[in-house]
């Protein structure tokens, strides 16, 4: 079946970076994008980014632009969200979502179980 | 684009009829998807295109609209539904997601 595995809980100091991985299976890895999404603890979802798994183009959002690196390893079907400059308010659990894209209409499916990533001095 | 949800919580019991409304600040044609979340696991995908029931999702969860202003629907409430539900909008870039409906139980 379709599944994204991602990497255990992370604890980091401010200014640090950290770098989730998301390990797929059970499909073509390249013909899919993946996006990946954070949700701060008690909040809603704050979509991050894409990544198209085909050719590593790339879309970030904008309040992200300069901290977040996305990357694939099509070798392995892992694709991977680093982070930089930490701060408190990067406190979150990240996920990653398998970009479906079909007759024009897409949506997230599979995702990811999360990564909980806290940053703490 | 934004996206407002309404109610932002309610409860309600097994069996009820539970609607739940998404608006968006500019059209997004039919790129809408909903997705139901359980306390500490990831976002489920319920229906996407507006009104397309996602495989494996019950036939009580349904999807209607286009445009602004969307709704999804829980025909009979069950035990398993209690949840947060989160409306995303895919038209253009950056991807939006509502800010969720919480149902609890009454």
């Amino acid at each position: 079946q379709v599944q994204l595995v991602q990497s255990g809980a992370e604890v980091k100091k401010p200014g640090a970076s950290v770098k989730v991985s998301c390990k797929a299976s059970g499909y073509t890895f390249t013909s899919y994008g993946i996006s990946w999404v954070r949700q701060a603890p008690g909040q809603g979802l704050e979509w991050m980014g894409w990544i198209s798994a085909y050719n590593g183009n790339t879309n970030y959002a904008q309040k992200l632009q300069g901290r977040v690196t996305m990357t694939t390893d099509t070798s392995t079907s892992t694709a991977y969200m680093e982070l930089r400059s930490l701060r408190s308010d990067d406190t979150a659990v990240y996920y990653c979502a398998r970009d479906v894209v079909v007759a024009a209409q897409y949506w997230f499916d599979p995702w990811g179980q999360g990564t909980l990533v806290t940053v703490s001095s | 684009i934004q996206l407002t949800q309404s109610p932002s919580s309610l409860s309600a019991s097994v069996g009820d009829r539970v609607t739940i409304t998404c608006r968006a600040s500019q059209g997004i044609s039919s790129y809408l998807a909903w997705y139901q979340q359980k306390p500490g696991k990831a976002p489920k995908l319920l229906i996407y295109a507006a009104s397309t029931l996602q495989s494996g999702v019950p036939s009580r969860f349904s999807g209607s609209g286009s445009g602004t202003d969307f709704t999804l629907t829980i025909s009979s409430l069950q035990p398993e539904d209690f949840a947060t539900y989160y409306c995303q909008q895919l038209n253009s870039y950056p991807v939006t997601f509502g800010p969720g409906t919480k149902v609890d139980i009454k």
